[in-house]
């Protein structure tokens, strides 16, 4: 199985929005809704933010959504704040019962 | 709420056997709907899944490590364990153990691919 394609950086400024791309294949992302997104700070376990396409667990802010089209799925940080500048990565389920994670993206707020 | 935390050598020597511990606390492996998972991450890179397992042991691994890896669960210690064999350096990596999520389908809980929460995770080092 290949790892999902995220873009390796986004940048924002704070109060702006800013989306991170994870694109699969129907065998993974676009065939089933069952995408997920971490948070990592540096030197930190990986946070859940975002599961089955666009749902937030307890606690998480509602500055976080998911969405997905196709073999495309998407994280939207709105309001951006410096405490968001951390690694993100999306994670799919796959038709083998599988998981995959994509390559990681750095956000900086500028 | 549910802890997972990890347990094991921290180094590793060269075509020996990496093996690492995952206590849960908080919670019962045995109570179902979940998959216990393994996730690495190498140094300055990204998570790579490992695999998971159910309590009753149904397990799935990465195809790229299945020939290598064996997870398996002990229910009366609420733990579950991962081994890999035949490391080299590039299994040097930050092992983590998470919660994964279940889903029931066709009257069998299957894996749903999130991972919540995880432990700290523990280094390990691949090296003579």
């Amino acid at each position: 199985q290949s790892a999902l394609t995220q873009p390796a950086s986004v940048s924002g400024s704070p109060g702006q929005s800013i989306t991170i791309s994870c694109t699969g294949t129907s065998s993974d992302v676009g065939g089933y809704n069952y995408v997920s997104w971490y948070q990592q700070h540096p030197g930190k376990a990986p946070k859940l933010m975002i599961y089955d396409v666009s749902n937030r667990p307890s606690g998480v802010s509602n500055r976080f959504s998911g969405s997905k089209s196709g073999n495309t799925a998407s994280l939207t940080i709105s309001g951006l704040q410096a405490e968001d500048e951390a690694d993100y990565y999306c994670s799919s389920y796959t038709s083998s019962s599988t998981s995959v994670f994509g390559g990681g993206t750095k956000l900086t707020v500028l | 709420q549910v802890q997972l935390q990890e347990s094991g050598p921290g180094l590793v020597k060269p075509s020996q056997t990496l093996s690492l511990t995952c206590t849960v606390s908080g919670g019962s492996i045995s109570s179902g709907g979940y998959y216990w998972s393994w996730i690495r991450q190498h140094p300055g890179k990204g998570l790579e899944w490992i695999g998971y397992i159910y309590y009753s042991g149904s397990t799935y691994y990465n195809p790229s490590l299945k020939s290598r890896v064996t997870i398996s669960v002990d229910t009366s210690k609420n733990q579950f364990s991962l081994k890999l064999s035949s490391v080299t350096a590039a299994d040097t990596a930050v092992y983590y153990c998470a919660r994964g999520g279940g889903v029931l389908r066709f009257l069998e809980w299957l894996p749903s691919g999130w991972f919540d929460p995880w432990g700290q995770g523990t280094l390990v080092t691949v090296s003579s």
